[in-house]
């Protein structure tokens, strides 16, 4: 089976851009979950969607937002960037929304704002 | 609310000694425990994870994890390391009823040396 991919894997965008990022899942999976990762701070969750519905959100500003497909690849968008948002954005899929299964996370797309 | 606090944040080992990574968390439910490991330029992989019965978990590349209730804590071990173990590791809880978040800790970033 082929990991989880996201695209692009790298993106340079200015303040007062805005940036979308895509996540294609293992195939048959359905939950789809997505994080910030900066130094010192680790990964901050940003919002989990299964079956095309967010169940989960972290605390983040409404810049932030996401969806899920019927196909469960999922997208992320920034609005209105801040260098502050400048991180490893991570992409993870499990099976379902059961808390014992694990979460298989693709290589991230690293975002600069200057 | 839960919380993952992993108190290393850097940890530099030499080769073919033994290797303890420290994980508390905190938490008002039960909870599952995971450790991950994020090789350079990757995303994150399972190592292991605890979701009831023997305390000590054994988990991928010869990495082992104890829970243990009464201290909160799930602190990762290996007996002897490899160059190769080079990487960062995070702790992360979730909730057993599945309506909460990943809570991850900041990552501990494991050097191994010649």
């Amino acid at each position: 089976k082929a990991g989880v991919t996201q695209t692009p894997r790298y993106l340079i965008k200015t303040r007062g851009q805005q940036v979308t990022l895509s996540c294609s899942p293992i195939s048959g999976h359905r939950s789809v979950s997505w994080y910030q990762q900066t130094p010192g701070q680790g990964l901050q969750f940003l919002f989990e969607y299964f079956s095309e519905t967010q169940r989960n959100k972290g605390n983040f500003p409404g810049r932030f937002s996401g969806r899920q497909f019927s196909n469960s690849r999922s997208e992320m968008n920034v609005s209105t960037l801040e260098l502050g948002d400048s991180a490893l954005y991570l992409c993870a899929s499990s099976a379902d929304t059961s808390s014992y299964n694990e979460q298989f996370f693709g290589p991230g797309t690293r975002l600069t704002v200057l | 609310a839960q919380s993952v606090t992993q108190l290393d944040s850097q940890v530099p080992v030499f080769e073919e000694a033994p290797v303890e990574l420290r994980c508390n968390y905190s938490s008002s439910v039960s909870v599952y425990l995971f450790w991950y490991v994020q090789y350079p330029n990757q995303g994150l992989q399972l190592l292991l994870k605890y979701l009831s019965g023997s305390t000590l978990v054994k988990g991928i590349n010869g990495f082992e994890a104890e829970f243990n209730k009464s201290q909160t804590s799930f602190h990762l071990r290996k007996p002897s390391v490899h160059i190769s173990d080079t990487a960062e590791y995070f702790c992360a809880v979730r909730s057993t009823s599945g309506t909460y978040k990943y809570i991850f800790g900041t990552g501990t970033r494991l050097k191994v040396l010649a």
